[in-house]
Order: C-alpha cells, then structure tokens, then sequence
C-alpha cells in the first residue's frame, strides 16, 4: 500500500521568505500527487495536483510543486510567503487504478508578518 | 497510531440498500468532522461539514437526504448512504479536527455497489 511522508511537522517563515515543504511516497507505480491547504477553521482545498505531463505544476496561489519521480518526491514550493499562507499542507497520493488516496501527517506553517 | 478511526475500510453492498460509514476520533473530541469522496481521477470533493449537536452543511450537489450525517458525539460522525446505487461507488474518507489539534483523516472507505 501507498503511504506518504511529510518531513516537517511545523515550519516557520517570515513574510517574503521562500517555502519548500517536502513530501516523498513510497509507491512503485504510477501514481496522482496533489497537495491540499486547510487554513484554520475550513475545510481543505486543492492547491494543486499531477496525474501526467510536465512535472513542475503550477497551482493557486502562486504555488507549485515538482513531481521527481526518480526521489518519488513531490516538494511545494512558493518563492515568497504570505502572511495569509499561515495553514496546514497536506500531500497526498493514489494510484490511478485505485481510489484510495493516503495523505501526509500535515505540516503547519506560520508565517510571521 | 491512527487518531482517526474510519469503518468499515471496504465494503461491497446491493443496488437499494444503505451503508453506513463510521468516523472516530480516537484521542481528541472533534468538534468538526468533514465528509469527502474521491471520483476516479479526481480530486477530493467536500460533501458536508458535520458539527457535533448540530446538522451538517451540505456542500451544493449534495443530496442531503442520499448522504445522511449525524454527529451526535464530539468522538463521532456517521455518513450513511442510503438507497446505494452504483453510481454511489467511491472512495470516501472523513477528517476529524479540534481547534487545539491538527486535522487527522480517516483511511478511507471504499464502497462498491453491485
């Protein structure tokens, strides 16, 4: 079965700093990667997702993250954070033939204004 | 361990009949469960925001009355699909959250209906 690792567990950035969250599965076949934001109180949303093609994906909110396949990495990026950024990412994986997904523990983020 | 505890992970059920999917927090009262299901090549959809002693909000599109929730404990959330049919089949998964604590999910649940 899939599963996914999240490194950090709570990151703390200044406004303007760049991010890089990292995510790494363990899945030897082809896999969907998304990465999800919940901010405090919400639900999640979707910040971005690969299921093929180009493996720098561009999402919402001036985030991206770049699919490795040979690190079975997934990292998110965003080249300067927001206050507004301040949530909990979660990355997450399924296999396309099957519909189960498995996600990361989470990592926190605050961003300091 | 897990925190969030979802049952059953898999079932297989009639075209008519009703299942019901459990969703625990283990360690923590979540004072908020969320409801999702996953279509094939898709993303996780939201279906409903259960908040315990209350009723759920309903995401648009969502039949409220295909898709019953109860929340009657800070421990635990029920989904129950009722009258399955086999356009119901898919992956469903619940979140448990806290102010006080990160937000946990469920393994999922994956329903079949025959």
């Amino acid at each position: 079965a899939q599963s996914v690792s999240q490194h950090n567990h709570h990151v703390i950035l200044s406004e303007a700093a760049s991010l890089e969250l990292g995510c790494n599965y363990s899945y030897g076949g082809t896999v969907n990667l998304f990465w999800y934001v919940q901010y405090p109180g919400q639900h999640l949303q979707l910040l971005l997702k690969y299921f093929s093609g180009d493996p720098l994906v561009k999402g919402i909110k001036g985030f991206e993250a770049e699919f490795i396949k040979s690190k079975f990495s997934f990292n998110l990026r965003k080249p300067s954070v927001q206050w507004s950024d301040t949530a909990e990412y979660f990355c997450a994986v399924n296999a396309p033939n099957n519909n189960d997904m498995r996600f990361g523990a989470g990592t926190r983020l605050t961003v300091k204004p | 361990g897990a925190v969030v505890s979802q049952h059953p992970s898999w079932v297989i059920c009639k075209s008519g009949t009703s299942v019901k999917i459990e969703c625990r927090s283990l360690d923590f009262q979540a004072t908020t469960m969320f409801w999702y299901r996953q279509f094939p090549k898709q993303s996780l959809m939201l279906m409903a925001t259960s908040n315990e002693g209350s009723k759920a909000t309903y995401e648009q599109g969502v039949e409220k009355d295909k898709f019953l929730i109860n929340h009657a404990s800070l421990t635990l959330s029920t989904l129950t699909v009722t009258s399955a049919h086999p356009e119901d089949s898919s992956f469903y998964i619940c979140s448990a959250s806290h102010p006080s604590s990160p937000l946990h999910f469920g393994n999922g649940t994956r329903l079949t209906v025959t």
